[in-house]
């Protein structure tokens, strides 16, 4: 079985922190994402990356920054948090053309 | 306008019913489309992929690509109370790696 594993299910961090959010995929997938969800707004991709050191912006990147230093790992970094990046953070692996994105069980982060 | 629209619902059912979940697009170049499902408090799993136009069942669900309406629907038979979740519509063109999602459908099958 495939197998996406965020590190962690809940967080409340301060705003203004630097909070690191990590992604793990043991199936050698060549991509990776970082989507947010939001009540009302579906799933928005916030940065992909489709091979180790590159990343692509997605829809809504400001914020947020990503470094895959190694295939099977993909961070988000939110450089200063803020209370409006309160939200579900979902990350997803896949092959090259992508006919399936197997998901995480998402982050739940709280910026207070 | 969205390039993925589709109605968040909720869409409340009894057990036993035929569900129809829809979503609209604009990108003519979409290409593959997807359907996901989501419980709550979990990542979504993917349910059903078709590529461009037609039909595809698996045991109670059924896709249905219409490209020239630039609609697609998952049909739901015989529904049961643990198909209650949010189903989301993605799509993406030929070339790219990108998924475009829906809202997402909060769908709940009561007994």
């Amino acid at each position: 079985d495939v197998k996406v594993t965020q590190s962690s299910r809940y967080l409340v961090k301060r705003t203004g922190e630097k909070v690191f959010l990590e992604c793990v995929q043991d199936m050698d997938h060549e991509n990776m994402f970082w989507y947010r969800q939001d009540p009302g707004l579906g799933l928005r991709l916030i940065y992909f990356s489709y091979d180790v050191k590159m990343k692509e912006k997605g829809d809504i990147p400001e914020g947020y920054s990503v470094s895959r230093e190694k295939k099977e790992r993909f961070s988000l970094i939110l450089e200063s948090a803020s209370t409006n990046q309160t939200s579900m953070y979902l990350c997803a692996s896949s092959p090259y053309q992508i006919t399936e994105a197997f998901f995480g069980q998402g982050t739940r982060l709280t910026v207070v | 306008q969205k390039e993925v629209e589709q109605d968040p619902g909720p869409l409340s059912v009894p057990e036993g019913a035929i569900v129809s979940l829809n979503c609209t697009y604009s990108n003519s170049a979409f290409q593959y489309f997807m359907w996901y499902r989501q419980y709550s408090r979990k990542g979504p799993e993917l349910l059903m992929y078709t590529y461009s136009s037609g039909n595809k069942e698996d045991g109670r669900f059924t896709a249905q690509v219409d490209k020239s309406s630039k609609y697609i629907s998952l049909f739901i038979r015989d529904s049961q109370p643990s198909d209650s979740a949010t189903y989301l519509c993605a799509m993406r063109e030929v070339g790219t790696d990108k998924l475009i999602f829906g809202t997402g459908t909060r769908l709940q099958v009561f007994p």
